[in-house]
């Protein structure tokens, strides 16, 4: 069946240091992926996305490349900020039955420190 | 552009009590609507979802139920809420395309 695998966080950075969220998946076919961010007691916000083998997908510094040999979408950015500090959910959407249902990973907590 | 509402935004009920929360779509016709359930510090499960008015699919047997009355309108009841009931409560659209949008959630505490 489908599923994502996130690591585990907390993750706790300094203001300007390198991230890395790692999101494993296991799919049939060719689904889009997704991260997604939610802050603190808001919905969850699509951040970026990738439908196709070998796409990157990039917003406000957060890149993430699809690919498919790995079966990997780990989400990077080179310089993170406090304001960067929420949940980030790596999401996959197989399509079935004319819907998107998504599998979710369980999501990671990013703390920036200043 | 479209726009997804969620209400209430907080909700305390005690045990035994119904439930109703609704989410609402605007901008759009004819979309995809959803609703998740994220349980503290865990990931997010979905629950219902809805291809149109009156069709419901349920991914967890569970003492929740949903209904979609109108084209952009999407309900999550229960008749009577138990502890484990408590969570955020996410409604989201698509409109046929591979992306899900997310309203702002409901936070439900069931005491």
């Amino acid at each position: 069946g489908n599923s994502v695998t996130q690591m585990e966080g907390p993750v706790t950075l300094s203001e300007e240091a390198f991230l890395t969220i790692n999101c494993t998946y296991t799919a049939t076919g060719y689904p889009s992926l997704f991260w997604y961010v939610q802050y603190p007691g808001e919905g969850l916000q699509l951040l970026l996305k990738a439908t196709k083998a070998d796409d990157k997908g990039s917003n406000k510094g957060f890149e993430a490349t699809y690919r498919k040999e790995t079966t990997s979408f780990h989400l990077e950015k080179g310089s993170v900020q406090v304001s960067d500090s929420a949940v980030y959910f790596c999401a996959l959407s197989p399509q079935v039955s004319g819907t998107y249902k998504y599998i979710f990973g369980t999501g990671t907590r990013l703390k920036v420190l200043a | 552009s479209q726009t997804i509402h969620q209400w209430p935004a907080t909700l305390v009920q005690p045990v035994g009590s119904p439930l109703s929360l609704e989410c609402t779509v605007e901008g759009t016709s004819n979309p995809n609507l959803y609703w998740y359930r994220q349980a503290a510090g865990r990931g997010l499960q979905l629950l219902f979802y809805s291809v149109g008015i009156g069709q419901i699919s349920s991914e967890v047997p569970q003492n929740l139920s949903a209904s979609r009355p109108q084209d952009r309108q999407f309900i999550l009841s229960s008749k009577k809420l138990l502890l484990s009931d408590s969570g955020f409560y996410l409604c989201a659209w698509d409109g046929g395309g591979d992306t899900q949008y997310f309203g702002p959630g409901t936070r439900l505490t069931v005491l």
